[in-house]
């Protein structure tokens, strides 16, 4: 596609609920990352996904978080069991290779759990 | 030392001024390096990218790099209101194989 896409764009849930975001890379991007940004804070790592490599799972908080990425293409975020602390704006972001030419953003999923 | 170190802010510019972001970063060896802005409720865009020392010009934004102080900052000349975002830095580390944000500077420019 032209960007990244991710879906849904917004999502209330139940505490304690699971969810499942999703996210489409550019076409032709090998890397896959997982970004949470908090309501006035920084970007925080959560998981890199590149080309059939393990991926990169150094910033998951806890083992509720878990993601996949089918055939080098779609990656789902998956969230266990919801709790408050994990309401925040979860951002998709692909690249070329290791991304030293810089990464695109989708437009993100703000999550609210209540 | 973080990884990739700026300033908070907010910083306040009055309009058609000077602004200028500051940003650190703390691997010797990282060779490139970016800028970009968020404005409130939007996901990150980039706007420039920066591999050699010195100046890169791209309309009236500016970035410089200094690898011996490992030191990148962004200017923006005649500043608008419409600059009025946050601005992240950003580096890309070949040891962990992806690139490191800094926390990011909310500018203003006030009319």
């Amino acid at each position: 596609g032209a960007g990244v896409s991710q879906s849904p764009s917004n999502k209330v849930t139940e505490k304690g609920k699971d969810v499942e975001l999703r996210c489409d890379p550019i076409s032709g991007h090998t890397a896959l990352y997982w970004y949470r940004q908090s309501l006035g804070q920084g970007l925080e790592f959560l998981i890199y996904f590149q080309g059939n490599s393990a991926p990169d799972k150094s910033g998951l908080p806890s083992d509720r978080f878990s993601a996949e990425r089918t055939g080098g293409s779609v990656s789902t975020l998956t969230i266990q069991r919801t709790q408050q602390e994990d309401s925040a704006v979860y951002l998709c972001a692909s690249s070329l290779a290791q991304g030293d030419y810089g990464y695109t953003f989708g437009s993100g999923t703000r999550l609210t759990v209540v | 030392q973080k990884e990739v170190e700026q300033n908070s802010g907010p910083l306040s510019v009055p309009e058609g001024a000077i602004a200028s972001l500051n940003c650190t970063y703390s691997d010797r060896g990282s060779q490139s390096f970016f800028w970009y802005r968020q404005y409130s409720g939007k996901s990150p865009e980039l706007i420039m990218f920066i591999y050699s020392n010195g100046d890169k010009e791209d309309g009236r934004f500016t970035a410089q790099l200094n690898k011996a102080s490992q030191y990148v900052s962004l200017l923006i000349r005649d500043s608008q209101p419409s600059d009025s975002a946050t601005y992240l830095c950003a580096v890309f580390y070949s040891s962990a194989s992806k690139i490191i944000f800094g926390s990011g500077t909310r500018l203003s420019i006030r009319p």
